[in-house]
């Protein structure tokens, strides 16, 4: 059972155009959701992180959208830089036991020049 | 700080052979995982250990072993190599159960022939 659901597995943007990822959850009792940003033959780092608490949070051009009564989130990333191709998780995690993050497949994003 | 630290980061296994993958972290996290990454999975809990003396399995435990003697360490044993346990294996590390933030290691990419 896949708790997080992660789409497109792939995008093609634009350099200067908006990327836009999007990821549902199923598990009420998540209250973490955060971005990780992958470059090939490197690891997972955070970008960016939001609580259910807001519905925005924006970090210079990578904005998070959280819609908790449908349990949806998105990742926005305006003026999309060639600097910005890499794969982007999400994921999710509840505050309850060890509280381990549960990801989504990843997209892999290509902004062309 | 060199973070997360993993060794070796390239390994090549015949099948039925053992190794261990090494991860050890200097932030003194209590917290630390092992992750799969295979293409079109995302990110798969394999082993986690809240602290020393203490795991528990992820979503992916079977033909893994792990084990947590100091704060600074988590080894991944790998018992009889398999074909399906050729992947990029991923150790990260976090303060304690209130805070999120997870730092992962630059990943092994392990085959099994």
């Amino acid at each position: 059972q896949q708790q997080v659901k992660q789409s497109p597995q792939s995008l093609i943007v634009q350099k200067g155009g908006i990327s836009i990822i999007n990821c549902a959850y199923e598990n009420t009792a998540f209250d973490y959701f955060p971005w990780y940003q992958q470059f090939p033959g490197k690891g997972p780092a955070l970008l960016i992180a939001i609580r259910p608490d807001v519905s925005e949070k924006k970090e210079g051009r990578f904005t998070i959208s959280f819609n908790k009564s449908a349990k949806q989130f998105s990742l926005h990333i305006m003026d999309s830089q060639p600097g910005d191709s890499a794969t982007y998780f999400c994921a999710a995690s509840s505050r309850s036991g060890y509280s381990t993050l549960t990801f989504g497949k990843g997209t892999m994003l290509l902004v062309s020049p | 700080n060199a973070g997360v630290t993993q060794t070796p980061k390239f390994q090549v296994l015949k099948t039925g052979q053992s190794m261990t993958l090494q991860c050890a972290q200097d932030m003194n996290h209590e917290y630390m995982s092992w992750y799969r990454q295979d293409p079109g999975m995302g990110l798969r809990l394999i082993h986690y250990s809240v602290g020393a003396g203490i795991t528990d399995q992820g979503e992916v435990p079977n033909g893994y072993n792990v084990s947590r003697s100091t704060t600074e360490d988590f080894p991944l044993r790998l018992l009889s190599a398999a074909p399906s346990q050729t992947s990029v294996y991923f150790c990260a590390s976090r303060p304690d159960s209130t805070l999120y933030e997870q730092y992962f290691g630059p990943g092994t990419r392990l085959t099994v022939t």
